[in-house]
């Protein structure tokens, strides 16, 4: 499976853009980068998929290198309530079924 | 609205005992549903990946015999958290598939 990795943590200031930075360097092909975020004590939320395309959304952008072995994922205009940890994953297909594998995630801090 | 429905949200139990979580994808079949555990302050574990009308398979290192699964119809998996200890206190989360990945609100399980 593709590894991601990113910035254990990071503070934006409210109102300004979060870019949050994701490396996937040996995805393959076929598979997707997907972001979640996760607000203490509640179960993740999905925020944006794409595949080789920049993609956006109402919650978010997400910019795909062209080599795709990066990404960055964008909240455009960052409140308090973004305050959560973001994980990027690399969407595997195995036997039992595109299972989502979570790593550490970006803890991002929105201060005011 | 949410699409996977987690029940209960807390639960705390005596040591020895069973505790069930309950699974419920509401507006879609879900013939295949995860379930992850999550200690404080670290990344969600796949724990098992539930089938319905089948055997569970559970990730290494998962005994399965002390969490027991079962998905039984399209829309209900349950986690079944047997002769719990205090080791197992921890925050369960249930997630069902589609083009992209649905959670529970997870069960945040104390063992006293």
């Amino acid at each position: 499976d593709a590894k991601t990795t990113q910035p254990t943590s990071m503070d934006c200031a409210e109102g300004r853009a979060a870019n949050l930075p994701c490396n996937h360097s040996t995805i393959s092909g076929n598979e997707y980068v997907y972001w979640y975020r996760q607000i203490h004590s509640q179960g993740p939320q999905y925020i944006i998929h794409g595949l080789k395309n920049n993609e956006t959304n109402e919650m978010a952008s997400l910019i795909i290198t062209e080599d795709r072995k990066s990404s960055t994922l964008i909240l455009p205009h960052a409140t308090l309530r973004d305050t959560a940890v973001y994980y990027c994953i690399v969407r595997r297909k195995g036997e039992y079924g595109n299972k989502l594998v979570f790593g550490a995630g970006t803890i991002l801090r929105v201060k005011s | 609205g949410a699409v996977v429905s987690q029940h209960p949200s807390w639960v705390i139990c005596k040591s020895g005992t069973s505790v069930k979580i309950e699974c419920r994808s509401l507006d879609f079949q879900a013939t295949t549903m995860f379930w992850y555990r999550q200690f404080p302050k670290q990344s969600l574990m796949l724990m098992a990946t539930s089938n319905e009308g089948s055997k569970a398979t559970y990730e290494q290192g998962v005994e399965k015999d002390k969490f027991l699964i079962n998905h039984a119809s399209l829309t209900l998996s349950t986690l079944t958290v047997t002769s719990a200890h205090p080791e197992d206190s921890s925050f369960y989360i249930c997630s069902s598939l589609r083009t992209e990945a649905f959670f529970g609100q997870g069960t945040r399980l104390t063992v006293v």
